[in-house]
């Protein structure tokens, strides 16, 4: 069993649908997770950052995590055909530590 | 706004040869990584510099693969030599610090021939 689990998808959702994109983990020493979005053929950039459990809201994303259930989500709210992309969880430990990826979520958003 | 700077964006190469990608992290970024991405997959780690310094290549196969941060700014990893199960997307990321969140390059997309 891999650490971080991310089902590949793919998701196809109507434009102006709410998207819910989610992770799950193993490892309870993960303390900081972070979302990426990845267009083909480019790296991924990163959406949102949080430490610990918690919400954290940017523009139409928002991140959440709940750490006793060992659960992250984005959610996108009216979502664009801009947004269609691969979305990566990654998360990582306190310390100088390297960043666990999930395998990816592949997202289509039709207009 | 600053970027991690990669080269080449794609490389072709035949098996049994030599290749070697170049990564210019952020200014004053500490930590610098390089992962691997298989098409369909998530990024893994290759290696893992603490200014000039190895962190972790656990997953590095080190028969073929070599990474170094000189004087702790940019790094060049090289393959040699090149196997066809190479071919795959070499990321490199770097982060201020091991605590913070990594900021990626564009890529060197590897197709091994």
């Amino acid at each position: 069993q891999k650490e971080v689990e991310q089902d590949p998808g793919p998701l196809s959702v109507p434009e102006g649908a709410i998207v819910s994109l989610n992770c799950t983990y193993s490892n309870s020493a993960f303390q900081y997770f972070m979302w990426y979005r990845q267009y083909s053929r480019k790296g991924p950039e990163l959406l949102m950052y949080t430490y610990s459990s918690g919400n954290k809201e940017d523009g139409r994303f928002t991140a959440q995590v709940d750490k006793s259930s060992k659960y992250i989500s984005l959610f996108i709210r009216d979502s664009q055909p801009s947004d269609s992309a691969t979305y990566l969880c990654a998360m990582r430990k306190v310390g100088n530590t390297p960043l666990v990826f999930g395998k990816g979520t592949r997202l289509s958003v039709i207009a | 706004e600053a970027e991690v700077a990669q080269s080449p964006r794609y490389k072709i190469t035949e098996k049994s040869q030599a290749v070697a990608f170049w990564c210019d992290p952020i200014s004053g970024h500490a930590t610098l990584y390089w992962y691997r991405q298989i098409l369909g997959q998530g990024p893994e780690l290759l290696v893992q510099f603490q200014d000039e310094s190895v962190v972790d290549d656990s997953q590095l196969p080190k028969d073929r693969f070599s990474a170094e941060r000189l004087k702790g700014v940019d790094s060049t990893l090289k393959i040699q030599p090149a196997e066809l199960g190479d071919s795959a997307m070499y990321l490199c990321a770097s982060s201020p610090t091991g605590n913070t969140e990594a900021f990626f390059g564009q890529g060197t997309r590897l197709t091994v021939v």
